[in-house]
């Protein structure tokens, strides 16, 4: 089945600067690349996604790029606020086959 | 468009009970997955219901169990409960290839 790979696990940066992070996954067929945004207390709710036929997208300061040779995709996220401090996950999924999450990671934004 | 519903929010028991959490999806949504988080774990995958048919399992062991209705909402029982059962338990709903919906959670305390 699908594994996904995410790393840093944890990531503090000051206000302002960027932040990115990384997952691989491991099946070729994976086609839809969703990352999900965590805050204390609250539901995982989608922040960006993209498809296996387009590179990068981006959305005001959040931006996923995606190489699927390699089979990693990164989030990038520009110039910081607090109120992104959170979990960050990404995940992978095929068709309508389930969503395979990474284990996530924790944002810190230093004002 | 109501979101998606976990009933109840918290629980407590103590080992050996079993427990049934209830989900109900967007309506019109078909796929139903199921998810255990603990701090430091991620969001680790139980099981995936499409059209009250079990498409995908994770690996937990077989005290972890749920069913889907007709009306595709979505059950999960957990039987013989252990300490280490005690997380946040997410549902999450799909219309197709697209994004995941998760609902609030129910928080099980198990003691």
């Amino acid at each position: 089945g699908e594994n996904v790979e995410q790393h840093p696990s944890t990531l503090s940066v000051q206000e302002g600067d960027s932040a990115v992070i990384k997952c691989t996954y491991s099946d070729s067929a994976s086609n839809y690349f969703p990352w999900y945004k965590q805050e204390l207390g609250k539901r995982p709710q989608l922040i960006i996604d993209i498809r296996s036929n387009v590179g990068e997208k981006k959305d005001q300061r959040i931006a996923v790029t995606l190489n699927k040779t390699a089979k990693h995709f990164s989030l990038h996220i520009t110039e910081t606020q607090p109120e992104d401090s959170a979990v960050y996950f990404c995940a992978a999924s095929r068709g309508y086959q389930k969503v395979t999450f990474g284990i996530g990671t924790k944002l810190q934004v230093i004002p | 468009k109501a979101g998606v519903t976990q009933t109840p929010r918290y629980l407590i028991k103590t080992r050996g009970q079993q427990v049934t959490l209830s989900c109900s999806p967007i309506s019109g949504h078909r796929s139903v997955s199921w998810y255990q988080q603990t701090p430091g774990q991620g969001l680790q995958f139980l099981f995936e219901y499409f059209s009250e048919t079990q498409r995908n399992k994770g690996n937990f062991p077989g005290r972890f169990s749920g069913r889907q209705f007709s009306n595709s909402r979505s059950e999960m029982n957990v039987s013989t409960l252990e300490l280490g059962d005690s997380a946040l338990y997410l549902c999450a709903s799909r219309g197709g290839n697209t994004e995941a919906f998760f609902g609030q959670g129910t928080r099980l305390t198990v003691v």
